[in-house]
């Protein structure tokens, strides 16, 4: 079963504007812990913004931050300000006690910045 | 040494023979972790260890997989009988807790031939 859903697999945003990417994740739990990634083309992958479950505040990150939102599983990145730099794939993932605590990733979204 | 290791970068195999890929992961970590990456697609779970308990293979595809983890230090994923669909980015990650980020390796680039 997908623990971790990204529904949407490509989006393209202009320099300078602003894109969310949206997660949905399935627990039954109530303490757990959500994760942006990035993968540049350099397939290097990166952590862009951590939450904890039992935090009511979003995670922000200069100019990353989440809207988590726990009553509906989901835990979107907004992305601010775009830069070219942010051409990547982004996966979000997650922790929970029910899976071993083993990190678990959604199948991606590929995030194009035009000039 | 600073990051997460791994050797070799890439390796180009020949239909049936054994390949075994390395991971170094970050001195102290006590979680580390395989993932498969085919082209485009996203990270498919291999197997997870955790300190020095029993290590969760819940995501081996076949038998043909198997991996090894030394203490908390290096792990090896074996390969045996390469098929042309085991072609993909094989990553390891390691992280402190498993609660904290994860750092990723480069990666070890598989082709079949």
């Amino acid at each position: 079963a997908q623990t971790v859903t990204q529904s949407q697999p490509e989006m393209s945003v202009q320099e300078a504007e602003t894109v969310t990417l949206s997660c949905t994740y399935d627990t039954s739990e109530n303490n757990y812990y959500l994760f942006w990634y990035k993968q540049p083309p350099s397939r290097q992958m990166i952590l862009v913004i951590r939450q904890e479950a039992y935090k009511q505040q979003n995670a922000t990150e200069n100019r990353f931050s989440v809207n988590f939102q726990k009553a509906a599983k989901s835990f979107s990145l907004k992305i601010s300000d775009s830069q070219l730099g942010d051409t990547a794939m982004y996966f979000c993932a997650f922790i929970h006690k029910a899976a071993g605590n083993k990190l678990t990733f959604g199948g991606g979204t590929r995030v194009l910045v035009k000039p | 040494g600073a990051g997460v290791s791994q050797s070799p970068s890439n390796k180009v195999t020949e239909k049936g023979k054994d390949v075994e890929l390395r991971c170094d992961p970050i001195s102290g970590h006590t979680a580390l972790y395989w993932y498969r990456q085919r082209l485009g697609q996203g990270l498919e779970f291999l197997i997870y260890f955790q300190g020095n308990s029993a290590p969760d293979k819940s995501g081996l595809p076949s038998d043909r997989f198997s991996a090894e983890r030394t203490g908390e230090s290096v792990s090896t994923l074996t390969i045996q009988r390469t098929q042309q669909e085991d072609s993909a980015v094989y990553l390891c990650a390691s992280s402190f807790l498993v609660t904290t980020e994860a750092f990723f390796g480069q990666g070890t680039r598989l082709t079949v031939v």
